[in-house]
């Protein structure tokens, strides 16, 4: 079994400023990691992905997020965040043996202001 | 190009009525997963179908709940006797195969509230 802790159920941010989003994981077994993205009322989103290799992950739109296996994490991270990356963040796991099925933390509300 | 498909977006229901949701995979995906969004709480998995087949129902409520993927049309999440406690956001979502590491994309949720 699987289970993933977002500290931070809410990160107030100024725009322009840096931001770290917190993700850590407990697993038997080994697990491939996720960042989804969703804004208000609206489905998932996939941000980016951590399958192997390169330890850093990137997005398009400017995220990365580091695999951390000692410390069992994936942080989200952007050195510069936009009003529009106004958001909740959620970090899954899926088991690297298993299915694709996703498990989830809370999220994190990323809100930006002006 | 048509993503994940939901409907309806929003229902509401009446306690002890019975609540359908719908999902249209994305085309060319053959594997439908349903996850529950509570209120202050993330997604928690339900069920993961394949066309006529159920994979996966760990995380379906024992009673009340059921779920189907037919070989013809979308997959069905079926609440029925609905209570105040189901009220919550129904997403599904769906991928090309059962590989871990696919990417699963979600449908944009049915949003359930029962008066």
């Amino acid at each position: 079994a699987q289970s993933v802790t977002q500290l931070d159920s809410q990160v107030p941010v100024f725009e322009e400023a840096p931001v770290e989003l917190r993700c850590n994981y407990s697993s038997s077994v080994s697990v491939y990691l996720f960042w989804y993205v969703q804004y208000p009322n609206q489905g998932l989103q996939l941000l980016l992905k951590y399958l192997s290799g390169s330890t850093l992950v990137e997005s398009i739109n400017g995220f990365e997020a580091e695999f951390n296996k000692s410390q069992t994490s994936f942080h989200l991270r952007k050195p510069s965040v936009h009003i529009s990356d106004t958001a909740e963040y959620f970090c899954a796991v899926s088991d690297r043996s298993g299915y694709s099925t996703l498990t989830f933390g809370k999220g994190t509300m990323l809100l930006v202001s002006p | 190009n048509a993503g994940v498909m939901q409907n309806p977006r929003h229902l509401v229901r009446r306690r002890g009525q019975e609540a359908r949701l719908r999902c249209s995979p994305m085309k060319g995906h053959s594997h439908v997963y349903w996850y529950r969004q509570l209120p202050e709480e993330g997604l928690k998995f339900m069920v993961y179908l394949q066309k006529e087949n159920i994979i996966d129902e760990s995380g379906m409520p024992k009673e009340r709940f059921s779920a189907e993927f037919p070989k013809e049309g979308p997959s069905i999440l079926r609440i029925q006797q609905v209570v105040r406690g189901d009220s919550a956001a129904y997403f599904c979502a769906s991928s090309p195969d059962s590989t871990s590491g696919n990417t699963i994309y979600f449908g944009e949720g049915s949003w359930l509230t029962v008066v």
